[in-house]
């Protein structure tokens, strides 16, 4: 079992751009979980899927950010236009029902 | 609003010593409560998660105790090791409000063990 399995690792970016983040959760999880982890705010849950369905994507700071599960292994974390103050290290975490495994994170910087 | 909070914020202690690490939660309507470890660049792990009917989980040399009608819970570390240094947080899953699912994250206790 490879785990959750999060691309890219890094990413350096310019203000403006588009940046897509890429997760694999475990299969057979129905659960999937993005995060976001900050110096400032610490971990924070952003939007969560059961059975490729968001349920609660309250946590979404604001419309430049989306998130979409087309299918049981795989999600994507949109961000466009991107901004310095989205840097962070953004987490994905898969599970059945409420015993979350997170993956390794993506460092994102925008410049 | 659930809140947690983690004391202290970061700890140094030399090799061998015994150590608490605390969290504290504003709102005792929780379905489990969680202690992850963090690496420096690396993901979360678990370490021990407790149901809410339960008073403490045990792995090894870790313990966790919950007292849920005081809000607070505790990690024991035994004979701290080098490899213990990381950061640990605290979660916490409310039982209320469709967020059964909703892991809310305390800011993290640093802990460095100093051989």
């Amino acid at each position: 079992d490879a785990g959750v399995i999060q691309s890219p690792r890094h990413e350096v970016t310019e203000m403006g751009q588009e940046v897509t983040l890429r997760c694999k959760p475990i299969s057979g999880h129905d659960y999937l979980f993005w995060y976001r982890q900050t110096m400032m705010r610490g971990l924070e849950l952003l939007i969560y899927f059961n059975n490729n369905v968001p349920i609660d994507d309250s946590g979404m700071p604001e419309d430049r950010f989306s998130a979409k599960m087309p299918n049981a292994s795989f999600s994507t974390l949109k961000i466009q236009p991107s901004e310095p103050r989205d840097s962070a290290v953004y987490f994905c975490a898969s599970g059945r029902e409420t015993n979350e495994i997170f993956g390794p994170g993506t460092r994102l910087t925008v410049l | 609003k659930q809140e947690v909070t983690q004391i202290p914020a970061a700890l140094s202690v030399p090799e061998g010593e015994n150590l608490v690490l605390n969290c504290s939660f504003t709102d005792s309507a929780i379905y489990n409560l969680q202690w992850f470890r963090q690496d420096p660049g690396k993901g979360l792990t678990s370490l021990l998660l407790i149901q809410s009917s339960q008073r403490e989980q045990t792995s090894g040399r870790l313990n966790a105790s919950l007292d849920k009608s005081s809000g607070r819970s505790t990690l024991y570390i035994a004979a701290s090791q080098p490899g213990d240094s990381a950061t640990y947080l605290c979660a916490v899953r409310p039982r209320y409000g469709g967020a059964t699912n909703k892991l809310i994250f305390g800011t993290g206790t640093l802990l460095a063990v100093q051989p």
